[in-house]
C-alpha cells in the first residue's frame, strides 16, 4: 500500500542554518503531496502542496519540490528563526478520502 | 471562515465508559475526516464522510466506534466502553471534496482523550 517516510527527529539548528527534511513516498498513480507543521499545543496546519511532478510548493520561506523520478518530496528553509520550531509532517493523497502521513519530524531551532 | 472547530479539546475518563466528540467542519465544506494520532506518531485515517454518507472506514476503526454526520453539517464520533489504549489526540478535518487529487484537508485542534 501507499506510505511516507520521513528522516527521524529531532533535529536541532541554531537558528538562521539551512534546513533539510527528507520525505520519500511509495504509492500507485500519481499521488498529491503535502507538507503539514504541527506548533506546540496546536493543531495540524497547512505548510504547502503540489499536485503533479516538477510542481514547487512553497510559503513562509519553506519549499518542496515534488521529484516523480526518486519519489522524494523533500522540505527546505534557507534561514531557520526560533519559531520554526515544531513538528513536520509530510502527507499524501492518492484516492479514496485519506491522507498518509509520515511518523513527523521535531524541529528545534536554537537562538 | 472560522475554521475546523472540535469539542471538548480535553476528555478524561475511566476505562469502560462511553465517550463522545464532535467535530464543526468549514462551511461550505463537503467531506468530514478523522483521524488518530498517538504519541511522537503521524496521524492515522479512521473515517470520513461525503457530506451525510460515512464512505470509508478503517480497519482501526473496531465495532466500540461509531461516527455519524447527520443533516452533512457537523460530526460525531463516539466510543464505546473506553480503554486504554484508545487514549489519543482524535482529529477531524474538512475539505470541499470537489477538487479530486488537489483537494486539501484543514485540520481542528483536535480532542485529546486520556482513559484511566
Amino acid at each position: 500500500g501507499d506510505s511516507v517516510t520521513q528522516m527521524e527527529g529531532p533535529v536541532t539548528l541554531s537558528e538562521e542554518a539551512f534546513l533539510t527534511i527528507n520525505c520519500t513516498y511509495t504509492a500507485t498513480g500519481y499521488p498529491s503531496l503535502f507538507w503539514y507543521v504541527q506548533y506546540p499545543g496546536e493543531g495540524l496546519q497547512l505548510l504547502l502542496k503540489a499536485t503533479k511532478a516538477d510542481d514547487k510548493g512553497s510559503n513562509k520561506g519553506f519549499e518542496a519540490t515534488y521529484r516523480k523520478e526518486t519519489t522524494s518530496f523533500h522540505l527546505e528553509k534557507g534561514s531557520v528563526q526560533v519559531s520554526d520550531s515544531a513538528v513536520y509532517f509530510c502527507a499524501l493523497y492518492n484516492q479514496g478520502g485519506k491522507l498518509i502521513f509520515g511518523q513527523g519530524t521535531e524541529l528545534s531551532v536554537k537562538p | 471562515d472560522t475554521g475546523v472547530s472540535q469539542d471538548p479539546r480535553h476528555k478524561i475518563t475511566k476505562r469502560g465508559q462511553n465517550v463522545t466528540f464532535r467535530c464543526d467542519p468549514i462551511s461550505e465544506h463537503n467531506r468530514l475526516y478523522w483521524y488518530r494520532q498517538t504519541l511522537g506518531q503521524g496521524p492515522e485515517f479512521l473515517t470520513y464522510f461525503q457530506n451525510e454518507a460515512q464512505l470509508e472506514k478503517s480497519r482501526l476503526l473496531s465495532d466500540r466506534f461509531s461516527a455519524e454526520r447527520p443533516k452533512g453539517s457537523f460530526s460525531t464520533l463516539e466510543i464505546q466502553r473506553t480503554e486504554q489504549g484508545d487514549s489519543a489526540m482524535y482529529l477531524c478535518a474538512s475539505s470541499h471534496g470537489t477538487s479530486g487529487r488537489t483537494d486539501t484537508q484543514y485540520f481542528g485542534p483536535g480532542t485529546r482523550l486520556t482513559v484511566l
